[in-house]
């Protein structure tokens, strides 16, 4: 299995820009999830997906937007990119079984993302 | 919604010392606490968890301890190895709904 994948890995746009990041994930998880990471803010919550077809704002969505047509990928778009948007975005995936609520997140590599 | 406060934001070591890790959080109906370990340029993974009706946790060098009457919750690391250098996330969680994270630790480890 190849678990959490990320397309790209690395991109550079210019401001006004727009873009798509993909996220794959091949452990038919339920929840799918959008993080951006930067220096001492931690993970944030962009947006996130308990199930195909269904999307939901995090802490952070202004700017963004998502899409989950397929269970398999969740896609993350930026519409006209901003330097504020420049950052870290993580992937992540988690499962929900029956009466199981305590559920580990699958993280992907990541893409670093500048907006210049 | 939920808070997670962490502290230290970081934390420096020598080789064979203990590091101790503390995050507190708010909402008492949070019932589940992982701990994510990210090396420089890798993703998360986590590490160890903990669930609400325990009390604390072990797994060879690393332990978790939850006060939830105080609702406050600690990674502790033993016998610190350079490779233990990382940034460390907590988080809590009610039920199914969304982890909140921490903002995280950077453990520095010197040899």
């Amino acid at each position: 299995n190849a678990g959490v994948t990320q397309t790209p890995k690395f991109r550079v746009l210019k401001t006004g820009q727009s873009m798509t990041l993909l996220c794959a994930q091949d452990m038919n998880h339920e929840y799918m999830y959008w993080y951006r990471q930067d220096p001492g803010m931690g993970l944030r919550l962009i947006h996130y997906s308990v199930g195909e077809g269904t999307t939901a704002k995090g802490e952070v969505p202004d700017g963004y937007n998502v899409s989950r047509l397929k269970k398999q990928n969740f896609l993350l778009g930026l519409e006209s990119a901003a330097p504020s948007q420049t950052s870290v975005y993580f992937c992540a995936s988690s499962y929900i079984s029956g009466t199981r609520l305590y559920n580990e997140q699958f993280f992907g590599p990541g893409t670093r993302l500048t907006v210049l | 919604g939920e808070n997670v406060e962490q502290h230290p934001s970081t934390l420096s070591v020598q080789e064979g010392d203990s590091a101790v890790i503390k995050c507190t959080y708010s909402d008492s109906a949070s019932n589940y606490f992982p701990w994510y370990k990210q090396e420089l340029g890798k993703r998360p993974q986590l590490i160890i968890d903990i669930r609400s009706n325990v009390g604390e946790k072990k797994d060879q060098r690393i332990a978790v301890t939850l006060n939830k009457t105080a609702k406050h919750f600690s990674l502790h690391i033993t016998e610190t190895q350079p490779e233990d250098s990382a940034v460390y996330f907590c988080a809590a969680k009610i039920g199914s709904y969304i982890p909140t994270f921490g903002r995280g630790t950077s453990l520095i480890v010197h040899p």
